[in-house]
C-alpha cells in the first residue's frame, strides 16, 4: 500500500546549492501535503504544507510545489546548508474523522559543505 | 516552543508480555496518534484518538493494541501480549486540528521485544 512514494532513498548537494525533494501520491482523496524533516534519535518534525488548491507554499528557504494533474509535489530548499542533512518525509492526509497522515519512505538528504 | 513528552525512551520486554507506552500531548491539542517505525522501513499509521474515542485505526492495530486518555494529559498505548515484530519506535504526535500545520511528534520510545 504505497499510497505516497519516495523513490529517491538518498541525495547529496553541495552547501549553498538548491536541493530539490521529490514525491508522488496515488491517492485522490489527499487534500493536504505535508513534509516533515528528521534527524536520528528524534521524531519528525513538520516543515511545510500546501493545500490541495494550491501550487505553491513558500516558507523561508524552504518551497513546496504541487502539481495535481501528476499527482505530483516537490520541496526545494535554496540555499542548503549543512544543518538541512537529514531525513525528509512527504506526507498526505485525507479527509476524514481521524485526519491521519500517510508518509512516504523518506529521502536522506546530506549536504556537504 | 511545547512539547510532545514520551516515556521511557528505551523499552525492552519478554516475548508474550504486556507493555505500557506512555505520552503527554500538547495541552491544548485536540487530536491525538500512534505511529511506528520498524527500523529501515516508513513511518506507518497506528490509532488516531478523538474526544476520548478512536477516531481512526490501521489494520496494524488490531485486538493486541489499545490506547487510553485516563487522566485528560496522559495518552497510552498498550500492547497486551507482545510480538518480536512489535520491535521498533513508536511515536505519539498531538495536533491542533488546523490542517495546514502539521501534527508534533514526541522523540519516541524505542520498544525491543526478545
Amino acid at each position: 500500500d504505497q499510497q505516497v512514494k519516495q523513490n529517491s532513498p538518498s541525495l547529496s548537494v553541495q552547501e549553498g546549492r538548491i536541493s530539490i525533494l521529490n514525491c508522488d501520491y496515488t491517492n485522490s482523496m489527499f487534500d493536504y501535503f505535508l513534509w516533515y524533516k528528521k534527524y536520528p534519535a528524534e521524531g519528525p518534525t513538520f516543515l511545510i504544507s500546501i493545500s490541495s488548491i494550491k501550487d505553491k507554499n513558500e516558507d523561508g528557504r524552504f518551497t513546496v510545489f504541487l502539481n495535481k494533474s501528476a499527482k505530483h509535489l516537490s520541496l526545494h530548499i535554496v540555499p542548503s546548508q549543512p544543518g538541512d542533512s537529514a531525513v525528509y518525509f512527504c506526507a498526505a492526509s485525507p479527509y476524514t474523522g481521524g485526519f491521519k497522515t500517510i508518509f512516504g519512505a523518506g529521502t536522506r538528504l546530506f549536504v556537504k559543505a | 516552543e511545547p512539547e510532545v513528552t514520551q516515556t521511557p525512551s528505551h523499552q525492552v520486554t519478554q516475548m508474550g508480555q504486556e507493555v505500557i507506552l506512555r505520552c503527554v500531548p500538547i495541552s491544548n491539542h485536540l487530536y491525538f496518534y500512534w505511529y511506528r517505525q520498524i527500523l529501515g522501513q516508513k513511518v506507518e499509521f497506528l490509532v488516531s484518538f478523538y474526544n476520548n474515542e478512536i477516531s481512526e485505526k490501521s489494520e496494524i492495530f488490531d485486538d493486541q493494541f489499545s490506547v487510553e486518555r485516563p487522566d485528560g494529559s496522559n495518552f497510552t498505548l498498550k500492547i497486551r501480549s507482545t510480538k518480536l515484530e512489535d520491535s521498533a519506535m513508536y511515536f505519539c504526535a498531538s495536533w491542533r486540528g488546523d490542517r495546514l500545520y502539521g501534527y508534533t511528534f514526541g522523540s519516541g520510545t524505542r520498544l525491543t521485544v526478545v
